[in-house]
């Protein structure tokens, strides 16, 4: 089963922050975060590993609650380079299928 | 060090057709998985293979096939093919399992079905 993120699109000016959720009704070894621009392939963000793991990369953060099997992706301050859909995807373990959701389209205008 | 390839880049077929994408993964990648991205549907998984052996595989039906061969380089068939089939196809090498690890998505292979 395909995790579900919401909102399924956001409209962002520059400088606003933004979240993307990301919920499973399985149990979740690992949640990726990819992000994915019009005619190209996704590119990597972040994963997670363990419950209550938080990572970021400068104004890009994430986190994994793994009692909730919830995943939110945090960007803050939004640069017109955020712009594109991003997908979180899904683990039940380490040699188990990757599975993602239908995406979030982030807009990030002047 | 050399991305993800896939070829061709771009497809047209028709129905009852059947086809065969391949993808090169990073040199030193064990794992590839093949998805099928259709708007609104996201990336949906199709198998992954790893030294050479399915580990796993999604929703499709019989029609979708694939391999892997020994120096980890895969190929996708899909026979009889279906107008619904119309999609970009995905493929992603990772060093290990890509439950668990970084996955470098290719550039794709879209493919049109009349």
């Amino acid at each position: 089963q395909q995790p579900v993120q919401s909102p399924q699109a956001v409209i962002l000016r520059e400088g606003e922050d933004a979240v993307i959720n990301c919920s499973s009704s399985k149990a979740l070894y690992s949640v990726h975060w990819y992000r994915q621009k019009h005619g190209e392939a996704p590119v990597f963000l972040m994963i997670l590993l363990k419950g209550g793991e938080q990572k970021g990369h400068e104004k890009i953060s994430a986190s994994f609650n793994e009692k909730k099997q919830q995943s939110s992706l945090y960007l803050t301050a939004s640069q017109l380079s955020y712009s594109g859909t991003y997908f979180c995807g899904g683990s039940g373990g380490s040699n188990y299928k990757l599975t993602f959701g239908k995406g979030t389209l982030l807009t990030v205008n002047p | 060090k050399a991305g993800v390839t896939q070829t061709p880049r771009y497809l047209i077929k028709t129905r009852g057709q059947q086809v065969t994408l391949s993808c090169s993964p990073i040199s030193g990648h064990r794992s590839v998985s093949w998805y099928q991205q259709t708007p609104g549907q996201g990336l949906q998984f199709l198998f992954e293979y790893f030294s050479e052996t399915q580990r796993n595989k999604g929703n499709f039906p019989g029609r979708f096939s694939g391999r892997q061969f020994s120096n980890s380089r895969s190929e996708m068939n899909v026979s009889t093919l279906e107008l619904g089939d119309s999609a970009l196809y995905l493929c992603a090498s990772s060093w290990t399992s890509g439950g668990a690890d970084t996955q470098y998505f290719g550039p794709g292979t879209r493919l049109l079905v009349l």
